[in-house]
């Protein structure tokens, strides 16, 4: 079946513009994690995602980012005054139940560049 | 503090050799799992070892667990060029349910 999609692919974007980035779940999971990456670091934590719970928001850096998830689906990560650290790739992954260390399925990641 | 930390932080084998990873956690865990990711994209789940178990395998990947310890290796035998990749453990904790702990990755390389 599908995995997770991401759009958009790539993202060039001018210090100070808003974006968007989309993710579309695997089909049934009830849990969406997003994650950022710098180049050649680890995965860093942003929000979680489980059914009609309320988020996890603690990951998120500051108050520019935000997310939310639309009928249990897709999920909109926002990033708003954007800045040249915020250049990263943007990871998001869904899992079937959410449990304690639930196998995660990863999208392919929107690779953002703020100039 | 992030748990889930690998070591060494890059690896460079010849094809033919074994890799062993490391990776260490700080809090009790219901189990965990070995990824694996190409070019800085997405990752993809190569196995899962539960808080219950010592030592798993999955074809050319044995992954061992010592919760005294609270550690984990990951053994890639008669590795191949196709092996190259970045690997991350991944710790799912008992108070964060569904939220897992990434390391920062080994970086492994196997010259052909």
């Amino acid at each position: 079946g599908a995995g997770v999609s991401q759009s958009p692919s790539n993202k060039v974007t001018e210090k100070g513009k808003d974006v968007e980035l989309r993710c579309d779940p695997i089909s049934g999971h009830t849990a969406l994690y997003w994650y950022r990456q710098s180049l050649g670091q680890g995965l860093e934590f942003l929000i979680y995602f489980q059914g009609n719970s309320a988020p996890d928001k603690s990951g998120l850096p500051s108050d520019r980012f935000s997310a939310e998830r639309t009928g249990g689906s897709v999920s909109t990560l926002t990033i708003q005054r954007t800045q040249q650290e915020d250049s990263a790739v943007y990871l998001c992954a869904s899992s079937p139940s959410g449990q304690g260390g639930d196998t995660q399925y990863f999208g392919p990641g929107t690779r953002l560049t703020v100039l | 503090s992030q748990q889930g930390e690998e070591d060494p932080q890059a690896l460079s084998i010849q094809e033919g050799e074994n890799a062993t990873m490391n990776c260490s956690y700080k809090t009790s865990i219901n189990n965990l799992q070995w990824y694996r990711q190409n070019s800085g994209r997405g990752l993809v789940h190569l196995i899962l070892i539960r808080s219950n178990e010592r030592e798993k395998h999955s074809g050319r990947l044995r992954v061992t667990l010592d919760t005294s310890k609270k550690s984990s290796s990951l053994l890639i035998t008669a590795s191949r060029a196709a092996d190259t990749a970045s690997y991350f453990c991944a710790s799912g904790d008992n108070t964060n349910a569904g939220k897992s702990t990434f390391g920062d990755g080994t970086t492994l390389t196997v010259k052909p």
